[in-house]
This record gives structure tokens, sequence and C-alpha cells, in this order.
């Protein structure tokens, strides 16, 4: 069962979109990020916030920026989406605690052609 | 750095046979360790964590991992595989500051009849 949501779950969409990945959680979490994964890698940050009106960029270099205007809701935003976008995002959730283990949404592929 | 190796990209195994997955990692104290499976289309899920204590911690659906700190090793096994257990299997290892999670590149496991 998923306490965090994210919509939608497959895009396809030309160069030059605007495109918003949304994610939602129910858990009231403070703490959320943004994964981008590929296959055969590990997954990488690319952003995270803890908490309202924070938000942080993580290791990996993104295009992306993201906003926490509410806690339950975490979307991320491409203005121009170019091929090199073309990955699954996930994004995730956990407690404020040091340590606390990450609760995963199902992801978004998205194809950029 | 915080890093974590998995040098098994893909396991093959017979359904009822024993399982272990490697993982190392680089840390320079304590380390909080966790492991995640991912079934196709889906985020990832956690299995078992591993903060301090007993060395050995029992997850959900069978699995547990044991922790060595002289070998910085933190393998997953499961003594007997099912089908269901098909999927890719990520380790986890988060830093210092609980920032951030480092993840190896996965181990696809193929659970053959």
């Amino acid at each position: 069962e998923a306490d965090i949501y994210q919509t939608p779950r497959y895009l396809v969409i030309g160069t030059g979109k605007k495109i918003t990945l949304e994610c939602s959680q129910t858990m009231g979490h403070d703490k959320m990020y943004w994964y981008q994964q590929d296959p055969g890698m590990e997954l990488h940050l690319i952003h995270y916030s803890y908490g309202v009106n924070s938000t942080e960029k993580g290791d990996l270099s993104s295009e992306s920026t993201v906003s926490r205007i509410r806690t339950e809701h975490f979307p991320l935003t491409l203005e121009s989406a170019r091929p090199s976008h073309t990955s699954q995002y996930l994004c995730a959730s956990s407690e404020p605690e040091y340590n606390s283990p990450l609760h995963f949404g199902n992801g978004t592929r998205l194809t950029v052609t | 750095a915080q890093s974590v190796t998995q040098p098994d990209i893909h396991i093959t195994v017979s359904e009822g046979a024993s399982l272990e997955l490697r993982c190392n990692y680089s840390y320079g104290a304590t380390p909080y360790l966790f492991w995640y499976v991912q079934s196709p289309g889906q985020g990832l899920q956690l299995l078992l964590k591993y903060f301090s204590g007993d060395t050995l911690v029992q997850g959900i659906k069978g699995f547990e991992a044991e922790f060595k700190r002289s070998q910085s090793s933190f393998n997953l096994r499961k003594p007997s595989v099912h089908w269901s257990d098909a999927a890719e299997y990520f380790c986890a290892v988060v830093s210092n500051t609980g920032n951030q999670f480092y993840f190896g590149t996965g181990t696809s496991l193929t659970v053959i009849p």
C-alpha cells in the first residue's frame, strides 16, 4: 500500500515542454526527496526538503526545480524538457529523526522525445 | 565520503534455494544500513535496517541481513527463495548528518522454477 503518491506514472513529452511531476504523501512527514533512477546506476538525489518553505539541491546536478508550500506536497518542475531528462523519478519521504527510513512512491517514468 | 558497493549486478537462483546478496559500505563512523527491494514498475520498499545492537537483523518477507564491521559488509540472506522474490535489491547507507542516503547500483534477482 502506498502512502506516497506520484502522478503521472508514465509521461512521454516533446523537447522544450514544461512539465511538473506531482508527489503527495499522507504520512505527515517533514522530510521529502526526489531521486533520479537509471538502469544499472545508483539512485541519485536531486532535491530534498526538510519542511515547508525548505528546499535544497542534492548531489546530482539537475535543471529541475521544486517547491514545498504544503507539508504533503513536493512537486518537481522541468521548465524545458530535453531528451537527457529521460529517466525514472522517485519521490520519497521520511520522519524527521536522523536515519529514519525512506518511504518511496511508485515513480514517474519520463520520456522526452 | 560514504559509498555502497553491490558487487553482483545480476544473480539467478532456483526456487527453494538459498540466497545471499552482497553489500559492502565505506563509512567512517557507525553506519546505518538498509536493504530495499524494487519490483518492476514500483518504488523501493524497505526490507530491513540496521542501526546498532544485534548484528543479525530480521526483515519482512523472510529476509535477514548480517552486519560485519570487520568486513564492512551487510549481506542480505534468505534461506528459501520464492518466485515472487524476483526483483531488484538495493543496499543503502545514510550519511552522518542524516541528510542523504547513499545507494548501491542494485542486484537484479531472477528466480527460475
